[in-house]
């Protein structure tokens, strides 16, 4: 079945270090995407990728970075320098345009759970 | 920016109507999406609609836009204990490729 994959589901870290969280889709999308959730605060647009090799910052890209170098993969690290990385991680994509009236339908993952120690 | 509003918490007895409501600030909206999330898991989608439309019905799902208003409202006909979750609301201008807005969420709380 084709579908998204993230890895790991849960994650620990000491404070000051670099962790990097897995995203994986055989869906043949375009576009990827990540997204943090925190309690009650909704998601928030981290990083996205309409093409290989190529990605734009969302709302709070810093302290974190990513990579596209295969269309079927996009690994978020979370730096050191991103001071409270203590959250749930999404990993969404779409095949843009092909949605009813060419809308992007995202397509999500099951999460990565971050907590810093 | 584009702000995307909805009620924290909603609690419905089983078998009645839930209606679940949110309204956004973006004008030129062009795509509304309702999504369900299950504890600890991603989101679903359940259903989105065209700016241009009044209604979308689906099974046990209504959604209604009131484009003059920014109004969005999601009505889970006969609510089931499976239909506790959290609802986010989401809104793209134009195609979405650059992503969606969300809300923060609506629990839905299913009483016996």
């Amino acid at each position: 079945d084709g579908g998204i994959t993230q890895s790991p589901k849960y994650l620990f870290r000491k404070e000051g270090q670099n962790v990097t969280l897995s995203c994986e889709q055989n869906l043949n999308h375009d576009a990827m995407y990540w997204y943090r959730q925190d309690p009650g605060q909704g998601l928030r647009l981290i990083y996205y990728s309409q093409i290989v090799n190529d990605f734009q910052k969302g709302d709070i890209a810093e302290g974190y970075s990513v990579s596209r170098e295969k269309k079927e993969s996009f690994p978020l690290t979370v730096t050191s320098a991103q001071k409270n990385p203590t959250a749930f991680y999404l990993c969404a994509s779409t095949e843009l345009g092909q949605g009813l009236w060419g809308a992007n339908v995202l397509t999500f993952g099951a999460g990565s759970r971050l907590t810093v120690l | 920016g584009e702000d995307v509003e909805q009620s924290l918490f909603l609690s419905v007895r089983e078998g009645d109507s839930s209606v679940i409501n949110c309204t956004y600030t973006d004008s030129s909206s062009t795509y509304l999406y309702w999504y369900k999330q299950e504890p600890g898991a991603g989101l679903q989608l359940l259903t989105y609609i065209f700016s241009n439309m009044d209604m979308k019905q689906d099974q046990r799902l209504t959604v209604l836009l009131n484009k003059k208003d920014k109004h969005l409202s999601l009505r889970i006909a006969d609510t089931q204990t499976g239909d506790s979750a959290i609802y986010f609301c989401a809104e793209t201008e134009g195609g979405g490729a650059d992503g969606l807005t969300f809300g923060k969420g609506t629990h839905l709380i299913i009483q016996p």
